[in-house]
């Protein structure tokens, strides 16, 4: 258990499905982050929230929509997704930003058909 | 270009047959460099953090080195529950970012 929580686990959606991914840390941490995982690819960091504000959005298309409530949650709101959108999408948090080891939650597994 | 290159990309060893899995980097300002541990089905599990060239860190089977060009994870007498695939990642002075390698997938066989 690394304080980290992500639900689903599991998410299968079609194109013109909107759903959400949650996650939530326990580790009293300031910053959270949103990656995607690809076979054969890096972890590819999508958002960065850092006391509740987004710092970072790396080229993430519109149809990808984080939501960042407090430093505990954070959301994914997902949107018209394509099939190559379909990956692991996993959710970290650390101290703050600036190169704090980053802890990860287990990940949600998205198929989109 | 990439900035961080893993490699082997995969690597199968006998129980108790010792390794070494590289990481190099071309970022310039390193602020740390990080090891993970990632087990299928569940996410990166955070194993070392180096800062500076020479630096060594050990934890059980595992120990890390860093130079000023690339990191090495060294697997002494592995066993099978050693099997999992281990990610690099460095932090570049001025930014917010972790950039990850592709990593290495391990298999110990017993």
């Amino acid at each position: 258990e690394t304080g980290v929580t992500q639900t689903p686990r599991h998410l299968v959606m079609g194109m013109t499905n909107k759903k959400s991914l949650k996650c939530e840390q326990h580790l009293g941490h300031n910053a959270m982050y949103w990656y995607k995982q690809s076979a054969k690819k890096p972890l590819e960091l999508m958002f960065v929230y850092n006391f509740k504000e987004q710092t970072e959005n790396n080229s993430v298309p519109s149809r990808f929509s984080p939501e960042c409530p407090n430093s505990s949650h954070l959301f994914l709101h997902l949107h018209t997704l394509q099939p190559e959108d379909s990956a692991l999408y996993l959710c970290a948090s650390s101290q703050d930003t600036g190169g704090n080891i980053q802890y990860f939650g287990a990940g949600t597994r998205l198929s989109v058909l | 270009e990439d900035q961080v290159t893993q490699s082997p990309e995969a690597l199968r060893l006998q129980e108790g047959e010792s390794s070494s899995l590289n990481c190099s980097y071309t970022v310039s300002g390193l602020r740390g460099l990080f090891w993970y541990r990632q087990d299928p089905g569940k996410g990166p599990e955070f194993l070392f953090t180096l800062y500076s060239a020479g630096e060594e860190k050990e934890k059980e089977r595992l120990k890390a080195t860093l130079t000023k060009k690339e990191s090495f994870l060294h697997i002494t007498a592995p066993k099978p529950e050693d099997s999992a695939t281990y990610l690099c990642a460095v932090h570049q002075g001025g930014s917010e970012k972790l950039v990850f390698g592709k990593g290495t997938k391990l298999t110990v066989n017993p």
